[in-house]
């Protein structure tokens, strides 16, 4: 089955300890991104990639790091969370292709940061 | 700068009727707008896209249509039911491929 995997599905952290949220795609697509989405500001891109070892930011990348060593992989890393980055985030793939083309999402992983 | 936008307020309309959602945008050209479901606390799902030189397009109950001098789509649920309770958000990608929603309208049909 053609999907987007996140890991893990909720997770509640302290302040400062590092933590990395997976996200994996089995459809071989070029394209990856991470949002985060809030209450009464909907969905905003934190980094996207187009490609293994390409990467690129979005509109709220502070406090956040990424990779993508290989294609299908690209987890988001939290060096020192803090309590404004307790949201529900997700991650998409798609393959590239242009403007035209759907974004597939993962399930989301809910992070609370006390 | 480039905008996405829809109204804020949740839509409430009677199972049957004919919901019709908005979004407004600034700035995309070309423009590949797409729709998404999104239910509570689960990732968006991609419904449908129209292209900038097309009009309207159907999937099922599922009407999107494309005023490029307004720079504006419309988004019917015709024959609504309460299973299609949910929030809905358009998207457009940039010239740099980057993906943006706009805030999202929730739709609540009752029965």
């Amino acid at each position: 089955e053609a999907q987007v995997t996140q890991n893990p599905r909720y997770l509640i952290t302290v302040t400062g300890k590092k933590l990395t949220v997976t996200c994996s795609q089995n459809m071989n697509h070029e394209y990856m991104s991470w949002y985060r989405q809030d209450p009464g500001l909907g969905l905003r891109q934190i980094y996207y990639s187009m490609n293994v070892e390409v990467t690129d930011k979005g509109d709220v990348p502070e406090g956040y790091k990424v990779s993508r060593k290989e294609k299908r992989n690209f987890p988001l890393i939290l060096e020192s969370p803090s309590p404004n980055q307790t949201s529900l985030y997700f991650c998409a793939s798609s393959p590239a292709g242009g403007m035209n083309t759907e974004a597939f999402f993962g399930q989301g992983t809910r992070l609370t940061v006390v | 700068s480039q905008k996405i936008e829809q109204n804020s307020e949740a839509l409430n309309i009677q199972e049957g009727k004919t919901a019709t959602l908005t979004c407004n945008y600034t700035n995309y050209s070309p423009a590949y707008l797409q729709w998404y479901r999104q239910d509570p606390g689960r990732g968006p799902v991609f419904l449908l896209l129209i292209r900038e030189n097309e009009k309207e397009k159907r999937k099922e109950r599922l009407k999107v249509t494309f005023d490029t001098t307004l720079k504006q789509s419309l988004f019917h649920v015709t024959a609504s039911q309460p299973a299609d309770s949910a929030t809905y958000l358009c998207a457009l990608r940039n010239a740099g491929n980057m993906l943006t929603f706009g805030g999202g309208t929730r739709l609540m049909v009752k029965p």
